[in-house]
């Protein structure tokens, strides 16, 4: 799993497994997270976001669980394929008074796809 | 694409030399931030224009300077840089809205910048 501030972890797996990557985000009143995607030689993409009022949000092949007791995020790719290999990391966001614009950045975890 | 483009997108120069890097977004925001993004770490903010106003500088150095013209375009003046510079250089943009509500900022391609 990735904590901010930590070393980069990678995961590795299969082509059709399902791939989940995991978070520990350091502010209790953070309320708003978002997962973005980096491959090589881009910037990163966003992929999906949640709000703490949510435990759980699905997109297309992706879903992110948010648990707020333990300060946990995790993002689950479905049917893992190659061109999911890219770095995943999480940002979360505190909203404090007009300043809903800071986000804080993981250093991420390296997703390795194996056909 | 995600709408926001960056150019140039590799840019190599001296310590001594004055170059700028360009960020627009065709996305309708009114906020927009340039990040350095250095090999293993988070990204790091660096300025944030929200309504053509600067609302951060991160205690960046001087060296670097942004410059707002508009809600489309942002640019980051860069002059008497050093090799510890060299990053690549990330333009973002959002919609801000006064409530509570946070919107997700996306990414241009980023500069590929190296300070020799």
């Amino acid at each position: 799993g990735e904590s901010v501030g930590l070393h980069l972890p990678t995961l590795s797996v299969q082509e059709g497994d399902n791939s989940i990557i995991n978070c520990a985000y350091s502010n209790s009143a953070s309320d708003y997270f978002i997962w973005y995607k980096q491959e090589s030689g881009k910037g990163p993409q966003f992929i999906i976001d949640i709000r703490s009022n949510m435990d759980k949000r699905q997109g297309q092949r992706v879903t992110v669980l948010l648990n707020k007791t333990v300060k946990h995020l995790s993002l689950q790719i479905a049917a893992t394929q190659p061109g999911d290999s890219a770095v995943y990391f999480c940002a979360e966001n505190l909203n404090s008074g007009g300043s809903n614009y800071k986000l804080t950045f993981g250093k991420g975890t390296l997703l390795t796809v194996n056909p | 694409e995600t709408g926001v483009t960056q150019t140039p997108r590799h840019l190599v120069m001296g310590m001594t030399n004055k170059k700028s890097l360009k960020c627009e977004q065709h996305l309708g925001h009114n906020a927009m931030y340039w990040y350095k993004q250095s090999a293993k770490k988070p990204l790091e903010l660096m300025f944030v224009y929200s309504l053509e106003e600067r609302v951060e500088n991160n205690s960046v150095p001087s060296r670097f300077s942004p410059e707002c013209p508009n809600s489309s375009h942002l640019f980051l003046h860069l002059h008497t840089l050093q090799p510890e510079d060299s990053a690549l250089y990330l333009c973002a943009s959002s919609q801000q809205t006064s409530g509570r509500a946070h919107m997700a900022q996306y990414f241009g391609p980023g500069t590929r910048l190296t300070v020799l």
